[in-house]
């Protein structure tokens, strides 16, 4: 039974450039969230996500951030004109239903970018 | 969201029993304690969680206490793949965890 999958786990991107990050959630899982690490700090929660619906992205930077969760396929974290200051972890999320007061978080290992 | 209070850090011997206490005075009744632990350069991971009752589960006991405004998540003997930052979190209905700083867990060999 895998797990979460994130790829890739690094990721290193040139200033101005785009990242695309990709998790694909546990079997049976329809809830996705994505977090954000900075070095030496907390995790930040970004996005909720389930198929084909965003429910909540108030951790979302206004610009330059999107995420999607299509019908098939998996999650996409996507970075356009990434600055110096997108250099992180980002970390993906799922559940089985969105009443995590009864189920736990399973996560994923990560992806680290780093913007040069 | 309620907010939890943990030390910055603690420490404890391998093999010895360790306590990490969680504040969490505001906690309303439809909050259920969750711990997670992140080892170094990995993503978070489950460990427990709770509402009133106390639970236990292969990797660690939580003891929530009788007024819920404060818990303790308890692993029985301490190895030094427990070193990691542990978060109480509170959370009710759909709303994203939030984490905040934990407490960093140095074992000694």
């Amino acid at each position: 039974n895998a797990g979460v999958m994130q790829n890739p786990r690094h990721l290193v991107r040139r200033r101005g450039q785009e990242a695309r990050l990709r998790c694909s959630p546990m079997k049976g899982h329809s809830h996705v969230y994505w977090y954000r690490q900075l070095p030496e700090e907390g995790l930040k929660f970004m996005v909720y996500l389930q198929k084909e619906n965003i429910i909540d992205e108030s951790g979302m930077p206004k610009e330059r951030f999107s995420a999607e969760f299509p019908k098939e396929g998996p999650s996409i974290l996507r970075i356009q004109q990434v600055v110096r200051g997108d250099s992180a972890a980002y970390f993906c999320a799922s559940s089985p239903r969105s009443r995590s007061d009864w189920y736990g978080y399973t996560f994923g290992s990560g992806t680290r970018l780093t913007v040069v | 969201d309620a907010k939890t209070t943990q030390p910055n850090s603690m420490e404890s011997n391998e093999e010895e029993p360790v306590h990490l206490p969680c504040n969490h005075s505001t906690i309303s009744g439809t909050d259920y304690i969750h711990w997670y632990r992140q080892l170094p350069s990995q993503g978070p991971e489950y460990v427990i969680h709770g509402l009133t009752s106390n639970v236990n589960n292969r990797m660690a006991s939580l003891a929530i206490a009788e007024d819920r405004k404060s818990s303790t998540l308890i692993l029985h003997r301490a190895t030094l793949r427990d070193a990691a930052v542990y978060y109480c979190i509170l959370r009710s209905g759909n709303t994203p965890l939030v984490f905040g700083k934990g407490t960093r867990l140095s074992v000694i060999a």
